[in-house]
């Protein structure tokens, strides 16, 4: 079946700190795995593709095929990076997309 | 990226009633895709709409509940029906970005039903 687990309803850090969110998959294929992120009072947003190996906002992503993850990373963290996260995947470009159940990110002064 | 216009932005309807949810892009795109976000919970598909074909609906959901309509490349609408309070949740739409670069969401539409 197809899934995607975040298993961190909420994480809280504090400011500087490293931050990891983690998402777990189940596909049976090559699947394109997202990032996204909803910042209060705004639209859900993208913020990482696997494919793209970018660093977006200090974040960093990095799919592991052998674990099935694709844990989203922060060396230090902002208050302002405080928002949810969610994770997705697709199957295919232009296919539907999966998410997870999302983690909201408190980041403490 | 592909910009989502999404109207109403939200709305309280009467149980039994049925809202219309519209959704403009500004680029032609394939296919559009339409989600609820429940309160509390993440998203979940609804549909996804070509141009020109029936939409194709997930588990769950059914043309009868949910109908859907694509009369061109840049708009498509989703009707919730006979409204009960279990309804109410966010609608939103997406589309996939022309570079193919990842998806884009409209603001979407916060339904309560009472």
């Amino acid at each position: 079946a197809q899934r995607v687990t975040q298993p961190e309803k909420l994480l809280s850090v504090f400011k500087g700190a490293p931050v990891e969110l983690k998402c777990n998959y189940s596909y049976s294929g090559s699947p394109e795995l997202f990032w996204y992120v909803q910042y209060s009072r705004q639209r859900l947003q993208l913020l990482l593709r696997h494919i793209s190996r970018e660093s977006i906002k200090g974040f960093t992503a990095d799919l592991n095929k052998g674990e099935t993850s694709f844990h989203l990373k922060k060396p230090f963290a902002q208050e302002e990076d405080s928002a949810m996260y969610y994770c997705a995947l697709s199957g295919h470009q232009g296919g539907k997309l999966i998410f997870g159940q999302g983690t909201e990110l408190s980041v403490k002064p | 990226s592909a910009v989502i216009s999404q109207k109403p932005s939200r709305d309280i309807c009467q149980r039994g009633t049925s809202l219309t949810i519209q959704c403009q892009v500004d680029s032609q795109v394939t296919m559009m895709f339409w989600y609820r976000q429940q309160p509390g919970q993440s998203l979940t598909l609804i549909a996804t709409a070509n141009q020109g074909s029936e939409a194709t609906y997930e588990s769950g959901f059914v043309i009868d509940k949910f109908p859907i309509s694509r009369p061109n490349l840049t708009f498509s609408t989703l009707t919730v029906s006979n409204m009960s309070p279990e309804d109410s949740s966010i609608y939103l739409c997406s589309v996939e970005a022309p570079t193919g670069w990842g998806y884009t969401f409209g603001s979407g539409t916060r339904l309560t039903v009472v």
